[in-house]
Order: structure tokens, then sequence, then C-alpha cells
């Protein structure tokens, strides 16, 4: 079963280094979603793809955070400069694409402890 | 702001008994609905999708939606203690967009 996958599946470092991480989406998804979730609270959307393209971006992604798909494959997600605020958990999802069910299915997460 | 508000709980349900879990959201255009399931430390579960008003059953879950109060909810049958978990509500939004909202989630203890 080749469900999302995402590495690493933590990460602790140091406020101001850099952190990049990766998803790896069912193998016929064309639609991939980063998201955000802290202690007690429901994931916050960050961006979307569709295919390589960057079609949604949400004002909590400040300039420090960036994401790419180059292939329209897997995706990674870089934040630079890290703040203790950026600890969280990073998650990412994929969709099939032309679904009317737009059902979205989560990997495991990436956990980001910044000291 | 779009908003999807549910009870944080926690709710506790002795085994055996029905959980009623709520979700209410703010924005009269959504038409898409998702209840995911999620242990601690654990990333989301999909369980139930709606869309349609009224009920839809798969297995012990039931979701009901009401689009005119705006109005979500999920019913666990025969609840077991492995259905100890929290969750999310999460809304589509009626535009161009693919995200979701997601509500901050209902912790449910089913105590044995």
């Amino acid at each position: 079963d080749t469900g999302v996958s995402q590495n690493p599946r933590h990460k602790i470092t140091k406020r101001g280094q850099n952190v990049t991480f990766r998803c790896d989406p069912i193998s016929e998804h064309n639609r991939l979603y980063w998201y955000r979730q802290t202690l007690g609270q429901g994931p916050e959307f960050l961006t979307y793809f569709q295919n390589e393209a960057q079609l949604e971006k949400s004002r909590l992604l400040s300039d420090r955070f960036s994401a790419e798909r180059p292939k329209g494959s897997f995706s990674t997600l870089e934040i630079q400069r890290t703040e203790q605020g950026d600890s969280a958990m990073y998650l990412c999802a994929s969709s099939r694409d032309r679904s009317s069910y737009n059902e979205q299915f989560f990997g495991p997460g990436t956990r980001l402890t910044v000291l | 702001q779009k908003e999807v508000e549910q009870n944080s709980g926690p709710l506790s349900v002795p085994e055996g008994a029905i959980a009623s879990l709520n979700c209410t959201y703010s924005d009269r255009g959504s038409q898409s609905f998702f209840w995911y399931r999620q242990y601690s430390g654990k990333s989301p579960e999909l369980i139930m999708s709606i869309y349609s008003n009224g009920d839809k059953e798969d297995g012990r879950f039931t979701a009901q939606l009401n689009k005119a109060s705006q109005y979500v909810s999920l019913l666990i049958r025969d609840s077991q203690p492995s259905d100890s978990a929290t969750y999310l509500c999460a809304v589509k939004e009626n535009n161009y967009g693919q995200n979701f909202v997601f509500g901050p989630g209902t912790r449910l203890s089913v105590l044995p």
C-alpha cells in the first residue's frame, strides 16, 4: 500500500537554521497540499499544488517558507531562518485530480522542533 | 474569516454507547465536508465524507449534514475504546480553492 510518505519524521534544529521537508504523494494523485498543525489545533492550510503548479498559498506562508514540486511528483517545503514559533507538525496530503470528492489523504507528518 | 467550530471536549462515553460529535461552519457556500480521526501523535485519517443534506452511513459511522443550519455531525455507534481519538471536522469552500478549513477537533474518550 503506497500511501503518502514524508521525510524526515522528526527534525530538531536550532533557531536561525534552514530546514527542508520532503513529501511523496500517492502515485496517481496530481494534487498535493501542505498543512501545519500545532498542539490542540486542527491542521492549517499552507499551500497547494496541482501537478507542478503552485496554485494557492496561505497568508500564513511567510517569505521564509517556500515549497516546490518540480516534476509534479514529490514536493519539498523549506523553512529559512527558523524561529521557535515554527515548531509544529508539518503535514502533507494528496488527492486525485478531477475527483468530484476531493478527498485528501495525509502522510505521517514531519514534527519540527526549533530550539 | 471562514471558521469551523467544534466542541473541544473531552467527550466521554461508555463502551457500546453512541458518540455524537458536532461541527458548525461559517461559509454558507461550502459544499464538501469531511471527518478525520487523529490518534495522539499521528496524522489525520479520513473516515467519512458527505456532500448532500441528510445522512450517510458507513459501518458504525453516520455523518449528518444540514446545510441550511450549517451543521454537520458524526455519530459513532457501539463505541469502542479504540475509537478514543480526536475527531476533526474539515470543510471545503465552494470556490476554486482546494484547501480544507479544519476545526480544532473534539477529543473523544470511550471508557471500557
